[in-house]
């Protein structure tokens, strides 16, 4: 039982670098997320997208950017690292039930250095 | 947007009750859900409320009061295994989640 695979599981990175954090589902759910996670401040919505084919900005998405080319895949880019974006990076997907709980992946840890 | 505000840090004894309080307010509500997540790992899913009144799973029971914009985790006779932080988490009308900064327990011997 897999559910969501992150890819890599830890990076470290030089500040200007260009990087792709991986994701992938087997659950066939149709929406899917991406949050970061940083002490004090909790996990905060980066990008999201309902459907394949389709995307949206989260709370915080200055820096990232997404694709969403089929339903299984929601690769998340850093065009041009910076140290701010040092953060556990977490993807989820959203059941298809009544309660529509978020699935979460084991999360990549990121260090712009 | 959402504001959602719980205690940073708790501690209790084992077989003791431990009840951590959520208030939140938000431009749409679909929803209130409390997570898990231990230390390295993923957040996991504990309990959904959508309507007022107590939801009991187990040891965990998860209270809703959408008039005063509050939530409640209970938790009973902890366990070790409890240590964690507990993640209270609002779903918009368009179905997105927003998460407090999470509540750190501490179970003690």
């Amino acid at each position: 039982i897999a559910g969501i695979t992150q890819a890599p599981t830890s990076q470290i990175l030089a500040a200007g670098r260009r990087m792709t954090l991986r994701c992938t589902q087997d659950m066939r759910h149709n929406a899917m997320y991406w949050y970061r996670q940083d002490l004090g401040l909790g996990l905060r919505l980066i990008h999201y997208s309902n459907t394949a084919g389709t995307t949206g900005k989260g709370e915080v998405p200055d820096g990232y950017s997404v694709s969403r080319a089929n339903k299984d895949d929601f690769p998340l880019t850093l065009a041009s690292a910076v140290p701010s974006q040092t953060s556990v990076y977490f993807c989820a997907s959203r059941g298809d039930l009544d309660t529509g709980e978020l699935f979460f992946g084991e999360g990549s840890r990121l260090t712009v250095l | 947007g959402q504001n959602i505000d719980q205690p940073t840090e708790m501690t209790a004894t084992e077989g003791a009750i431990v009840q951590i309080n959520c208030t939140y307010q938000t431009s749409g509500f679909n929803g209130l859900f409390w997570y898990q997540q231990h230390a390295g790992e993923a957040p996991t899913f504990l309990s959904y409320n959508v309507l007022d009144g107590l939801e009991e799973k187990g040891r965990f029971s998860s209270f809703l009061s959408r008039s005063k914009g509050y939530s409640y985790l209970l938790l009973k006779e902890l366990q070790m295994k409890d240590s964690a932080s507990y993640l209270c988490a609002v779903r918009d009308g368009d179905y997105k989640l927003s998460f407090g900064a999470g509540t750190t327990v501490t179970v003690r011997a």
